[in-house]
């Protein structure tokens, strides 16, 4: 139980356009889902916190605008990296936790959706 | 703020030797302290935890003990298998918060 999916496992875009990557929970409603950015061979790095039916926190130094988050159901969360550029590049990891979680809220990870921005 | 610093890798280690990853924190307050691990092509899973001092969390043969007077939790397996082979993450979430912080990852490779 407690799966969480990711789509695409990989893309490649071009500069400037936009890419949408999507995290679902399978087997589980997720009440709160996190979106997180790893560079080669560094640490997961929090990007923002969505709530269903909320607007998405985000951590200081993420740009809101650049990457657009959508929590639309206790199922499924979108990352859009709008107008992608080469710095952009990087694994982008998702996470959920179950509604109704003990107190430690253990978070239940995707694969990661591997961008690269040519 | 908040951190962790976890030693660097790659640890390369034979079948069946014991294995230890050092792991400390920054942190204010009492916050719960994790071991995830990340097999190869798979997302993170959550090998172990403990959410107070003195806590020791073990699974798979793994285990770490929360020591709050040395703000460390490191990870210990007394025979490791290549099936270990993974990387391993340790982090901390606040004392009531949700969000984790994690280290910077360390590569485990056992050799048969």
């Amino acid at each position: 139980g407690a799966v969480v999916s990711q789509h695409p496992s990989w893309v490649i875009c071009k500069s400037g356009t936009s890419v949408k990557i999507e995290c679902r929970s399978l087997d589980f409603q997720a009440t709160t889902m996190f979106w997180y950015r790893q560079f080669p061979k560094q640490s997961l790095m929090l990007m923002a916190t969505s709530n269903e039916g909320s607007k998405a926190t985000y951590e200081q130094g993420v740009e809101k605008d650049k990457f657009l988050i959508n929590h639309a159901s206790l199922t499924l969360s979108t990352l859009t990296v709008t107008s992608a550029h080469p710095e952009d590049s990087s694994f982008y990891i998702c996470s959920a936790t179950l509604a109704g979680a003990a107190s430690y809220n253990e978070q239940f990870f995707g694969p990661g959706t591997r961008l690269t921005v040519l | 703020g908040n951190s962790v610093t976890q030693m660097e890798g790659p640890v390369t280690l034979s079948e069946e030797a014991f294995l230890t990853i050092n792991c400390t924190y920054t942190a204010t307050g009492y916050p719960s302290l994790f071991w995830y691990v990340q097999y190869p092509g798979e997302g993170l899973q959550l090998l172990l935890k403990a959410t107070k001092a003195d806590d020791k969390g073990s699974n798979k043969g793994f285990e770490a003990t929360y020591r709050k007077e040395t703000t460390s939790f490191h990870l210990e397996k007394g025979s490791v298998q290549v099936s270990d082979s993974a990387v391993y993450f340790c982090a901390l979430s606040a004392q009531g918060a949700q969000k984790l912080v994690f280290g910077q990852g360390t590569r485990l490779t056992i050799n048969p």
